[in-house]
């Protein structure tokens, strides 16, 4: 049972535009929600992340968004750049990071020029 | 700055052998997790040490066994090895509640022939 979902396998969003890259969650434990972006044959890189008490976390061009009603999140990046074509992991943990985290199963984001 | 270091990057093993994945830490980071990403899968938490103790268990296999040394790297100990360990397996390391901080290292890719 996939407790974090990254329902679209892949995105396409031309340069310069704004990608959205969503995510759901099942597990209402959850207080802490990470992003990463991930190239071939590399570890995961952390982007931004943002704990259950807040809705809003902002870092340059990247802002999470989450809706705890609807167990939703969403990562914005505005502008998007060629160099943002990877593939974005959403991951949940819960008991405050004591946990390995959950992860979706990944967005391949491709950026056009 | 310095990364989490694991090794070795590539290894290939025969059905039924052992292998041993290393993982370094990012210097005063105090708690090591460990990932399996199969192909085309998200990453699975598998188990982790917060000062060398064991802190939380996921998927781990009974065959699989893991370990925090006194210099905080880790090890993980794969026995009698099946086609389906194949995998690129990831160590990550944290400073307990510093998330921002969570960082994995490149990954260890293992073939089972």
């Amino acid at each position: 049972d996939q407790q974090v979902k990254q329902n679209s396998p892949s995105l396409s969003v031309q340069e310069g535009r704004i990608s959205i890259l969503n995510c759901d969650y099942t597990n209402s434990m959850f207080d802490y929600f990470l992003w990463y972006k991930k190239y071939p044959a590399e570890g995961p890189t952390f982007l931004i992340s943002i704990s259950s008490i807040k809705d809003k976390n902002e870092d340059g061009r990247f802002t999470v968004f989450l809706n705890k009603s609807a167990k939703h999140l969403s990562l914005h990046i505005v502008p998007s750049q060629p160099g943002d074509s990877a593939v974005y992991f959403c991951a949940a943990s819960a008991r405050g990071g004591a946990d390995g985290l959950t992860f979706g199963k990944g967005t391949h984001l491709i950026i056009q020029p | 700055a310095a990364g989490v270091i694991q090794s070795p990057r590539h290894l290939i093993k025969e059905k039924r052998e052992t292998a041993t994945l290393k993982c370094y830490p990012i210097p005063r980071h105090d708690t090591v997790y460990w990932y399996q990403q199969g192909p085309g899968q998200d990453p699975q938490f598998l188990i982790s040490f917060y000062e060398k103790m064991q802190s939380d268990k996921g998927s781990i296999p009974d065959r699989f066994s893991a370990q925090q040394f006194s210099d905080y790297h880790s090890e993980l100990n794969m026995s009698s090895l099946e086609l389906g360990d194949s995998a690129l397996y990831f160590c990550a390391s944290s400073k307990r509640g510093l998330w921002y901080g969570y960082t994995f290292g490149s990954g260890t890719r293992l073939t089972v022939v």
